[in-house]
């Protein structure tokens, strides 16, 4: 069975660190894998998208890498703000357009 | 553009009842996903479109749940009859073509009492 496992479910860090997310998967063959972020009561909003053939992918203050070989993805933050806390979910697509998603790790940055 | 447009956003209803969620995907997007989620079970995929066609509903849990897309910029997921266990938050979301981003709406927020 395909499954996206997210750990830990929550994470706090004080305003100001780098921190990582991690997100592994059963199947090395992917299609691509995206980050999406999930505020309290809202849809889900994209991060990031990173193809098969792509190592990582970067955007302002964040960066996401994938190793298919060993079923990981991390998203990096770097200088994190209080608006940073959010949800964070990791969303994989196993050979089509179908999204398998983690079940999220809840971040909060503490001021 | 708007984006990925759901409604109505919250729907309250009485178990047995029909449910109809709609959803319009941002302009010039040829998929479109209908999802659920849920505390226990996150987020599934319930079924999704390629060119307004029925790709994969495996994930639909069972006949009482239907969608249609009858053109490009419309979407429906039906429920009928509704049970207390199909309250959940139901998000639509869409994307330009296969592997490429998936835009999400903001959700409707499904209570059967």
């Amino acid at each position: 069975k395909q499954e996206v496992t997210q750990i830990p479910a929550a994470l706090s860090v004080p305003e100001g660190e780098n921190l990582v997310l991690n997100c592994s998967f059963t199947d090395s063959a992917i299609y691509n894998l995206q980050w999406f972020r999930q505020d309290p009561g809202k849809g889900l909003t994209s991060l990031l998208l990173i193809q098969s053939s792509q190592r990582e992918q970067t955007s302002g203050r964040l960066n996401a890498s994938l190793d298919k070989s060993s079923g990981r993805s991390t998203l990096y933050i770097a200088a994190s703000q209080p608006g940073d806390s959010a949800t964070y979910l990791c969303a994989v697509a196993f050979g089509n357009e179908k999204l398998t998603f983690g079940t999220g790790t809840r971040l909060t940055i503490i001021p | 553009d708007a984006g990925v447009i759901q409604s109505p956003r919250h729907e309250v209803t009485e178990m047995g009842q029909e449910v109809t969620l709609r959803c319009k995907p941002i302009s010039g997007h040829n998929s479109l996903f209908w999802y659920r989620q849920t505390m226990m079970r996150g987020l599934e995929l319930l079924i999704y479109f390629n060119n307004n066609v029925p790709i994969d509903d495996s994930g639909m849990p069972e006949d009482r749940f239907s969608a249609k897309m009858p053109n490009a910029s419309f979407s429906t997921l039906k429920i009928q009859p509704s049970e207390p266990r199909d309250s959940a938050v139901y998000f639509c979301a869409s994307s330009f073509s296969y592997n490429y981003e998936q835009y999400f709406g903001p959700g409707t927020r499904l209570t059967v009492t």
